[in-house]
């Protein structure tokens, strides 16, 4: 089955305890992205991946790191959590190439991470 | 700055009725317009999108109308079912690029039998 998968899905923790939220996906995608999604603010992207080894910021970076060192995994990294970046995080791929494929973005089902 | 506005935020239809959401976008440069749905404990799916060379786009029940000149576009479900209760985004994005949707605040939706 063509998917995105997410670990853990529900993650608690403390101020300043890195931690790290892993995305696989098993359709060959070239490109990935992290986004949050806040009550009243729909979903706002955090990093991307054009390919392996290729990462840039998305809108709200702050306080987050990702590596893409295989095409599949898309890791997301907190190095020193803070509260406000409790949130519902979501993973998604798309193809390269063609406007109409790559514009199409597969999502994960989501990491709900709270931050005391 | 929010570049894509939605509403309602949350929207109660009677089954067979027709439900009916809006958005407005900011930035020209868009050139694809997705909505998703997203059901409680999953991520949002694709629903159908748009590009703003075409006025309108059905698929089955859901009907997306754009207005260019206006930079509104509107999702429409026909004939809506209880099945269909989910929270729907509306989303704007460049297809080339960094491709970063930027998503609206989401509409809740209830489809009562």
């Amino acid at each position: 089955e063509a998917q995105v998968t997410q670990n853990p899905r529900y993650l608690i923790t403390v101020t300043g305890k890195k931690l790290t939220v892993t995305c696989s996906q098993n359709m060959n995608h070239e490109y990935m992205s992290w986004y949050r999604q806040d009550p009243g603010l729909g979903l706002r992207q955090i990093y991307y991946s054009m390919n392996v080894e290729v990462t840039d910021k998305g809108d709200v970076p702050e306080g987050y790191k990702v590596s893409r060192k295989e095409k599949r995994n898309f890791p997301l990294i907190l190095e020193s959590p803070s509260p406000n970046q409790t949130s519902l995080y979501f993973c998604a791929s798309s193809l390269n190439g063609g406007r109409a494929r790559q514009a199409e973005q597969f999502f994960g089902p989501g990491t709900r991470l709270t931050v005391l | 700055q929010q570049q894509v506005k939605q509403s309602p935020q949350s929207l109660i239809v009677q089954k067979g009725g027709i439900s009916i959401i809006n958005c407005a976008y900011e930035n020209t440069a868009f050139d694809y317009f997705p909505w998703y749905q997203q059901f409680p404990g999953k991520g949002p799916a694709l629903l159908i999108a748009i590009r703003p060379d075409v006025s309108e786009k059905k698929e089955g029940r859901f009907t997306i109308s754009f207005n260019k000149s206006a930079k509104q576009f509107s999702l429409h479900i026909m004939d809506s079912q209880p099945g269909d209760s989910a929270t729907y985004f509306c989303a704007a994005s460049k297809a080339t690029g960094r491709r970063a949707l930027t998503f609206g605040s989401g509409t809740r939706l209830q489809v009562q039998p």
